[in-house]
């Protein structure tokens, strides 16, 4: 079983849909949390941090479970420049993992 | 100054080459990393530096060889590399080894031929 997994996707939802996708992580002793986006051949970007009583910045609000080890990132009326892929990451001690990243495409 | 700097941005050598990557940044931080990332595939960790000292190296190849001259700056020397080593080399920083949030460089692409 893979420490951080997540579905690949794509997603492909219009534009204004709402999307949520989830990343699950097997190590319970993880300790952090984040979504970060990365856009075709450029480089990861922060998108957010990921606290227990999950947080909002704008129309992206995340979501850690830490009984059932996943957290989620739910986009509201999404736009097109909402394309990108979607990487989860978990820190576990000094360790850094990287998810495999969900596509999402937003189609006008 | 919120950024790591890359260079070169693009690199192209052959497998008899050396070349170096470098990045730089002045925010501080006291942690920083180099990350491979070949297409369609998440970054995967190959060294950590923190306080100028080698932590982690992901047992990489010894034809990559990192060197922290001082708290700002981060070399990949590259030697004898192979055609499946091209990919896009990715530098990062953060406020300690583990710290929230890193910010990545932009990356350079790099071909093997």
């Amino acid at each position: 079983r893979k420490e951080v997994e997540q579905d690949p996707g794509p997603f492909n939802v219009p534009e204004g849909a709402t999307v949520a996708f989830n990343c699950t992580y097997s190590n319970s002793a993880s300790q952090s949390f984040f979504w970060y986006r990365q856009d075709c051949r450029k480089e990861p970007k922060l998108l957010m941090s990921v606290y227990s009583s999950g947080n909002e910045d704008g129309r992206f609000t995340a979501q850690l479970n830490r009984a059932s080890q996943y957290i989620s990132l739910l986009i509201r009326d999404s736009k097109l420049s909402d394309s990108a892929t979607y990487l989860c990451v978990v820190r576990s001690a000094s360790k850094i993992i990287f998810g495999s990243g969900t596509r999402l495409s937003i189609r006008p | 100054d919120t950024e790591v700097t890359q260079t070169p941005k693009h690199l192209v050598m052959g497998m008899t080459n050396k070349k170096s990557l470098k990045c730089e940044q002045h925010m501080g931080h006291r942690a920083m990393y180099w990350y491979k990332q070949k297409a369609k595939k998440p970054p995967e960790l190959m060294f950590v530096y923190s306080y100028e000292k080698l932590s982690i190296n992901e047992s990489v190849p010894s034809r990559f060889s990192p060197e922290c001259p001082n708290s700002s700056l981060l070399n990949l020397h590259l030697h004898a590399l192979q055609p499946e080593d091209s990919a896009l080399y990715l530098c990062a920083s953060s406020q300690e080894v583990g710290g929230y949030g890193y910010t990545f460089g932009s990356g350079t692409r790099l071909t093997v031929v």
